[in-house]
């Protein structure tokens, strides 16, 4: 089993609809949670950090739940420009290493 | 300001030759990280360089990996004795020391014949 597990999608969504997606991590011991984005044949970009309080920023919001390991994105109002790989990203505790989720994919269509 | 840079940005070699590639991580940078991503899969993560400290090879993924860092600024990744499954896009990144943001740079595509 992967450390951090995602549903490979693709999403195809249209303009304007919600999409959530979700993340599994199988380390106890993370201490850090973030979701980047990447687009085709780009390096991946920092989209948000995840709190445990959760947080949002404009249409997108994200949540942690400690309990049962998993990371949430919403993307609300969805954008052509959303289309991209989500990437869930894990950093452990007491050290640097980070390790990232093999992405899910979101095309949104017009 | 200039953001973290990989060169060559594409590099197709012959099984069995060495290689090596560059990354100028962000100016006052202190964290550097390799990573690989083979088509269609995810970041996976090879050594992590902190400051003066020993670095992280807990990703190498055979003993043909290498990578050093000098004056803490640039990083060298070496392949020696090249394999097809090598293939991959090699993307670094840097970050500060109290900040958890990883910038990437834009990768070097490594092809193997």
């Amino acid at each position: 089993r992967k450390e951090v597990e995602q549903d490979p999608g693709p999403f195809n969504v249209p303009e304007g609809a919600t999409v959530a997606f979700n993340c599994t991590y199988s380390n106890s011991a993370s201490q850090s949670f973030f979701w980047y984005r990447q687009d085709c044949r780009k390096e991946p970009k920092l989209l948000m950090s995840v709190y445990s309080s959760g947080n949002e920023d404009g249409r997108f919001t994200a949540q942690l739940n400690r309990a049962s390991q998993y990371i949430s994105l919403l993307i609300r109002d969805s954008k052509l420009s959303d289309s991209a790989t989500y990437l869930c990203v894990v950093k452990r505790t007491g050290g640097f290493k980070t390790i990232f989720g093999a992405g899910t994919r979101l095309f949104v269509k017009a | 300001g200039a953001g973290v840079s990989q060169s060559p940005s594409n590099k197709v070699t012959e099984k069995g030759k060495d290689v090596e590639l560059r990354c100028d991580p962000i100016s006052g940078h202190t964290a550097l990280y390799w990573y690989r991503q083979s088509l269609g899969q995810g970041l996976e993560f090879l050594i992590y360089f902190q400051g003066n400290s020993a670095p992280d090879k807990s990703g190498l993924p055979s003993d043909r990996f290498s990578a050093e860092r000098t004056g803490g600024s640039v990083s060298t990744l070496t392949i020696q004795r090249t394999q097809q499954e090598d293939s991959a896009v090699y993307l670094c990144a840097s970050s500060t020391d109290n900040t958890d943001t990883q910038y990437f740079g834009p990768g070097t595509r490594l092809t193997v014949l």
